[in-house]
This record gives C-alpha cells, structure tokens and sequence, in this order.
C-alpha cells in the first residue's frame, strides 16, 4: 500500500520560502506514469492544486502562482519536494502531496501539514 | 477556461437519494474524479473514470458524465456520508489540473 507523508516547517514568516518534502513509501516514485502532486487547502476553504512532477522531472503548476512555485524530485530518496517562495498570509493552508494518474484521479494522499505564514 | 463549477450545499434525508454536480468544459474530454473530506481529515478518493470505485468504497456511490457535467450520486445516504465532496478533473490542452469549489453535504 503506497503511503506518503509530507515534511517541514510548520511556520513560515512573510516573504520567505516555503519547504516541504513527500516521502513515499510502499512503492517507487520511478514506477507507472503516475504524476506527484502538491495540493492545499487554506482553513475554512477548498481544495486547490498547485502542481506535479512526473519522475522524469516534467512538471505542471498552477498558473495563478505565477512563478513562485518550484517542484522536484529526488528519485534516489523516493521522495518529491515543493518551494513556493514570497509568501503571505494567504499561503497559509494544510498543504498535502499525492499520487494521481491520468485518467484516474488522486488515489493516495499525505494526511497534510498545517502551514503557517506569520512573523 | 479551467474551471469546475459546484453548488456549495446540498442536503439530503437520511436513506434517500442525492446527485452532486460538477461543471465546467474540461469534463469534455476528461473525467472526473470525485473525493470525499469530513472535517479534520484528508481526502478520500471515491469515484473516478466512467463509473468505477476504489476499493472499499460502498456501491451506493455512483458516477456518471454528460457533455460538460460530472454528477455523484449516493443512494440511500447515511450519517457518515455528511461531508464535502470535491469534483477534479484535467485540461487536456494545459495538462493542468482543477479542483471544484466543493459542495457541503448535510444528511438530515
């Protein structure tokens, strides 16, 4: 059963870069075409994705994030990481990371991490 | 554009039957995956493709598609099944991916 677990700061002060990393568990981030997502939910709101890196290093994001977001992935860790860099207040949010697949959806999912943006 | 439309609430009788809609013109040419949030807790995947569930989702969660609407049905909904459900889906020409504003199912 694949499992994965985000991991990071819990508090971020304004303008600064925001840093968590996924580790996977229970299979290998190499295998399938899956793609590895971030996604986050600001308190009382929605869900909203941020983006995805496939293993090869391909990735999407968010337009409405400009350029602030960076995905990679660290294959030899089995593990994908996010930096969404200037923050504000309004990047507080649980943030989570997942597998989805093409076609499919988002399967497994992190249990989140409560991100603060405060000084 | 990228965008998925949901009512933000809906409620249904305990035992009775609730469709959830998602709109928006990117269900033309992928479908929608549905999840279900309770409060405090993760998403979980329940619905995807035509109409196929995970394991150990209960068959009385349904999906099914037509032109730019995805719809979740429950059928004979329970307690536990008071909730947000979230509808995604893909942009097949930005490969970007969106998630619905979420509807807030209340079982009276």
């Amino acid at each position: 059963q694949v499992q994965l677990q985000e991991s990071g700061p819990g508090l971020v002060k304004p303008s600064e870069t925001l840093s968590l990393t996924c580790t996977v568990s229970g299979g290998s981030i190499s295998s399938g075409s899956f793609y590895w997502s971030w996604i986050r939910q600001p308190p009382g709101k929605g869900l909203e994705w941020i983006g995805y890196i496939y293993y090869t290093g391909n990735t999407k994001h968010n337009p409405s994030l400009k350029s602030r977001v960076a995905i990679s992935v660290d294959t030899s860790k089995n593990q994908f990481s996010l930096k969404l860099n200037s923050v504000t207040a309004a990047d507080t949010a649980v943030y989570y990371c997942a597998r989805g697949e093409v076609g499919v959806g988002f399967e497994h999912w992190g249990q989140g991490m409560l991100i603060t943006v405060s000084s | 554009s990228s965008e998925l439309t949901q009512d933000p609430a809906v409620s249904v009788a305990l035992g009775q039957t609730v469709k959830i809609t998602c709109q928006g013109d990117i269900l033309r040419n992928y479908y929608a995956s549905w999840y279900q949030q309770r409060p405090g807790q993760a998403p979980v995947f329940v619905i995807y493709g035509e109409d196929n569930r995970p394991s150990g989702i209960p068959d009385r969660f349904s999906g099914s598609s037509s032109g730019n609407t995805a719809s979740l049905t429950i059928s004979g909904a329970q307690a536990e099944d008071e909730a947000d459900y979230y509808c995604n889906s893909r942009d097949s020409i930005t490969g970007h991916l969106v998630f619905g504003g979420g509807t807030k199912l209340t079982v009276l």
